[in-house]
C-alpha cells in the first residue's frame, strides 16, 4: 500500500507559538484529510485537501499533489491544540485512507 | 443529531467470548469502514462497504465479520476474541467525493 510519512513526530510549544507539521506519501492520491485526535481519542476533520490551500481559523494547510506532500500550518497555538495530527490519504481506484504515523503535539501554557 | 455513532463506546470481555460493534451514520453516506487504532495509535483499515457490499477486506483474521444491514449500518462482529484484538475500532463513513467522517470509537479490553 501507498506510504505516509508524518514530521515531526513529537512536538513540544509554547502557548502562542506558531507550527508546520509535514505528510509526505509515497504515489499519487485523489484524497487526503488531516485529522485531530483530541485527549479523548476522537478523530476530528481538520480538512479534505487532495490540492491546493485551505484556512480554518487559526489553521490552515497546503497539499502539492505533484510533489506528494502536504503541510499543516497552526498559528498562534493554544493548550487545546494537544493531541495527535494524523495525515491520511486515498490512492487513485481505492476508497480506504492509509494513515500516516501522526505528530504528537503538546502546547504547554 | 450526531452523524456516525458507535456502540459501545467501552468493551471490556473475557478470551473466547463472541462480541459487537454497532455503527449507524446518517449522513446519506454509501460508503462505510471499519478502522482498527493499535496500542501505538496506529490506524489501518479493515473494511470497506459501499452499499451494502464488501469492497475491501483487508488481511484481518476470519474471526472479524463485517455485517450491513442496509447503508446507514455497518456492525462488527468479532468470535472468539483474543488478547491481541484490544484496540480501538473505529467506524467512519465517506461521501462519493470521498471525504471520510468517524465515529467515536469503541475501546476493546479483552482480558
Amino acid at each position: 500500500g501507498i506510504q505516509v510519512e508524518q514530521s515531526p513526530p513529537d512536538l513540544i510549544l509554547q502557548e502562542g507559538a506558531n507550527s508546520t507539521l509535514r505528510c509526505n506519501f509515497s504515489d499519487s492520491v485523489n484524497n487526503l484529510q488531516w485529522f485531530h485526535q483530541n485527549p479523548w481519542g476522537q478523530l476530528i476533520n481538520l480538512f479534505y485537501i487532495p490540492s491546493g490551500t485551505k484556512q480554518n481559523g487559526r489553521l490552515s494547510a497546503t497539499t502539492v499533489a505533484t510533489e506528494r506532500y502536504s503541510l499543516l500550518y497552526i498559528s498562534s497555538s493554544q493548550t487545546t491544540d494537544s493531541g495527535v495530527y494524523f495525515c491520511a490519504v486515498g490512492p487513485w481506484g481505492a476508497n480506504n485512507l492509509f494513515f500516516g504515523t501522526g505528530t504528537r503535539l503538546t502546547v504547554i501554557p | 443529531d450526531t452523524a456516525v455513532s458507535q456502540t459501545p463506546k467501552y468493551l471490556v470481555t473475557q478470551m473466547g467470548n463472541d462480541k459487537s460493534i454497532k455503527c449507524e451514520q446518517n449522513l446519506g453516506h454509501d460508503t462505510m469502514y471499519w478502522y482498527k487504532q493499535d496500542s501505538k495509535k496506529f490506524l489501518k483499515i479493515m473494511f470497506s462497504y459501499n452499499n451494502k457490499e464488501l469492497i475491501i477486506n483487508e488481511t484481518v483474521p476470519n474471526r472479524f465479520s463485517p455485517k450491513s444491514p442496509d447503508k446507514a449500518h455497518l456492525n462488527l462482529h468479532i468470535n472468539s476474541l483474543e488478547l491481541g484484538d484490544s484496540a480501538v475500532y473505529f467506524c467512519a463513513s465517506s461521501s462519493l467525493a470521498g471525504e471520510q467522517y468517524f465515529g467515536p470509537g469503541t475501546r476493546l479490553t479483552v482480558t
